[in-house]
């Protein structure tokens, strides 16, 4: 099975900063990567499918980028409401698997 | 209103069975594939089962595998998720997520999750 490896786990960062957060897969998966963001006690809310494309709806200060099995998604100025904890997730086999999650906090 | 609303959710001694549910509302899913996935107390996302458009092709992940099965009533516009053998580490929110077109896509609509507790 595709393994997913996120990195940091943790992120420190302050509103307005530039923050990237990276998603390795433990082999090439194309595109079929999707990032999500969750906060505390709701469900999770996709952000950015097929790597880079942005889903309706959400700010176009964030970004995803990447192919093969380096991904990042990138939020360029960090808001108030952005605190919280993102996992990428792959979907290029029969294993929908997610990354362990970043948390972004103040 | 275009949601999914999970139930069937609560506490359970270890080996025994639930059912989950989840109701879809404002659109059809018989024109998408549909998942569930969980998360223990803590911890991060796990996909859990998936399930095609047609129902007729299903897949489980490695950690309960022979033990749960997803199945969908199209006509009824439901998801369901079988679970025997329960064991404490099933113990977790279960969400139920829609998939795009196809069984390889984003999962782009999630419902708020049941809670499942495991423990004698």
């Amino acid at each position: 099975d595709i393994q997913m490896t996120q990195s940091p786990s943790t992120l420190s960062a302050s509103v307005g900063d530039r923050v990237t957060i990276t998603c390795r897969a433990s082999q090439r998966i194309g595109s079929w990567l999707a990032w999500y963001q969750q906060k505390p006690g709701k469900a999770p809310k996709l952000l950015i499918f097929d790597a880079s494309s942005l889903e309706s709806g959400v700010p176009s200060r964030f970004s995803g980028s990447g192919s093969g099995a380096e991904f990042t998604l990138t939020i360029s100025s960090l808001q108030p409401d952005d605190f919280a904890t993102y996992y990428c997730q792959q979907y290029n086999s029969f294993s929908w698997a997610f990354g362990q999650g970043t948390k972004v906090e103040i | 209103e275009v949601q999914l609303l999970e139930s069937g959710g609560g506490l359970i001694q270890p080996g025994g069975s639930l059912r989950l549910s989840c109701a879809a509302s404002g659109f059809t899913i018989s024109s998408y594939a549909m998942s569930w996935v969980r998360q223990a107390p803590g911890k991060g996302l796990e996909w859990v089962s998936v399930i095609n458009d047609r129902g007729d092709k299903t897949y489980n992940a490695d950690s309960v595998k022979g033990r749960f099965t997803i199945s969908r009533d199209n006509s009824n516009n439901t998801l369901d998720l079988q679970m025997d053998s329960l064991r404490v580490e099933d113990t977790a929110v279960y969400y139920c997520a829609k998939i795009g077109i196809t069984l390889f896509d984003a999962y782009d609509m999630w419902g708020q999750g049941t809670m499942v507790t495991v423990s004698s």
